[in-house]
């Protein structure tokens, strides 16, 4: 069965470096999506994207992030400067288009543990 | 804004009994929701969806949730509880641009 896959699965880093981490999504899927999980906290939406531009972001997702399609197959979410409170477990999450416009059901990777020192 | 509030963030049932896990829903229009489960360490997986069909929903390993307008109410349930049911369960509804907004969370604790 296809699935959503992330690396690394768990990136350790120092306040102030950039981190990217990396998701490949189901190979048909047009929808990505970034949400993160604060340890004993809920899991929040950060940012969608399509057609290699951002759909839609919270207000969580300000300048320090970015995401890219870099090639075919991954789907990426860069922070440049990271701080104390980005650690967090990241999840990745992909969705087929449906052509009525009807909901997309999202499927997620098993997600990377940040843990920023 | 659409939202969803689980009631209860821990949850304790004996094997074998029923599992009732609670949420509303705020929305003002029909809402697309969701109960997802995440098992420790792992990511989220879907157990069931609501979409406007039946509003009776059967999911995965035999969870259950009945949309109720009435109530504003997507309730899930199990008739029998087993230890493999141990694992967080989060409701999330649908929202503008097809981003999913998840609520607090119910740990589920199976005893012996």
């Amino acid at each position: 069965e296809p699935e959503v896959t992330q690396t690394p699965s768990h990136q350790v880093t120092q306040m102030g470096q950039e981190v990217i981490l990396r998701c490949v999504p189901i190979s048909n899927h047009l929808y990505f999506y970034w949400y993160r999980q604060i340890l004993g906290q809920k899991v929040e939406f950060l940012v969608s994207f399509y057609n290699n531009e951002i759909s839609e972001k919270s207000e969580i997702f300000d300048d320090q992030f970015s995401v890219e399609r870099p090639d075919g197959s991954n789907f990426t979410l860069k922070i440049r400067s990271t701080k104390l409170e980005d650690s967090a477990m990241y999840f990745c999450a992909s969705s087929e288009v449906f052509s009525g416009g009807s909901y997309n059901e999202q499927f997620f990777g098993p997600g990377t543990r940040l843990t920023v020192l | 804004a659409q939202s969803v509030t689980q009631l209860g963030s821990h949850v304790s049932v004996s094997e074998g009994a029923l599992v009732l896990l609670r949420c509303n829903y705020s929305s003002s229009v029909p809402p697309y929701l969701f109960w997802y489960v995440q098992y420790p360490n792992q990511g989220l997986q879907l157990l069931l969806k609501y979409t406007s069909a039946a509003t009776l929903v059967k999911g995965i390993n035999g969870f259950e949730a009945e949309f109720k307008k009435s109530e504003t109410s997507f309730h899930l349930t199990k008739p029998s509880a087993h230890m493999s049911d141990a694992a967080e369960y989060f409701c999330a509804v649908e929202t503008s641009g097809s981003r999913l907004t998840f609520g607090e969370g119910t740990q589920l604790t199976v005893n012996p």
